[in-house]
């Protein structure tokens, strides 16, 4: 079966420090990519997505993330993270033709503190 | 303005009673999910559908059922055989039609079973 796998639980920045959040995938097809957000109180919303073309992809409030295929990653990355970027980010994928009728797996979430 | 509205916010029940929870979308999606989300656990698909009148299990559906009558609208049951209810609940939409599917969020309901 597909699956997600986020390597950071928790993680704790200082404002100004650069940030990166590791994305795993197990699916050797066609997939597509997300990065979503939840920010305390507030609804899950997209990040960013890549389902083709540039590997790097840039998303809202200066993020970014890079599809490396032969690692099966979608690493979230920002260069500089304020206090507001506090929040739980999740990174999902629909997997194509695996039969699993294009639902999204999850991984299980990263919760981001920053310190001001 | 366009968006997916759950309601109530927040929802108590005593043990042994079922309770629904509504989710509407005005974004003319055909697709609809939802999801139970606990700390630490990521979101876990209860139930979705792609089309009105047809749905189907997730990986979580035991005790949950829900119904899709209407192309805005995908009310999930919580039942009284659901072992462990109190979770936050998530319902979500997506438009099919596009390559990339990203669903989009209600703000959630927060059911607290005692």
């Amino acid at each position: 079966a597909q699956s997600v796998s986020q390597h950071n639980h928790h993680v704790i920045l200082s404002e100004a420090a650069s940030l990166e959040l590791g994305c795993n995938y197990s699916y050797g097809g066609t997939v597509n990519l997300f990065w979503y957000v939840q920010y305390p109180g507030q609804h899950l919303q997209l990040l960013l997505k890549y389902f083709s073309g540039d590997p790097l992809v840039k998303g809202i409030k200066g993020f970014e993330a890079e599809f490396i295929k032969s690692k099966f990653s979608f690493n979230l990355r920002k260069p500089s993270v304020q206090w507001s970027d506090t929040a739980e980010y999740f990174c999902a994928v629909t997997a194509f033709g695996a039969g699993n009728n294009r639902k999204l797996i999850w991984g299980l979430g990263t919760s981001l503190a920053v310190n001001p | 303005d366009g968006g997916i509205t759950q309601s109530p916010k927040y929802l108590f029940r005593k043990e042994g009673q079922n309770v629904t929870l509504s989710c509407e979308q005005n974004l003319n999606h055909d697709a609809m999910y939802w999801y139970r989300q606990d700390p630490g656990q990521g979101l876990r698909l209860i139930y979705y559908s792609q089309i009105v009148n047809d749905f189907q299990k997730g990986d979580i559906a035991e005790g949950y059922s829900v119904s899709r009558e209407k192309k805005e609208s995908f009310p999930l049951t919580v039942t009284s055989a659901q072992k462990n209810p109190t979770a936050f609940y998530l319902c979500a939409s997506s438009d099919q039609g596009k390559i990339a599917y990203e669903q989009y969020f209600g703000p959630g309901t927060r059911l607290t079973v005692t």
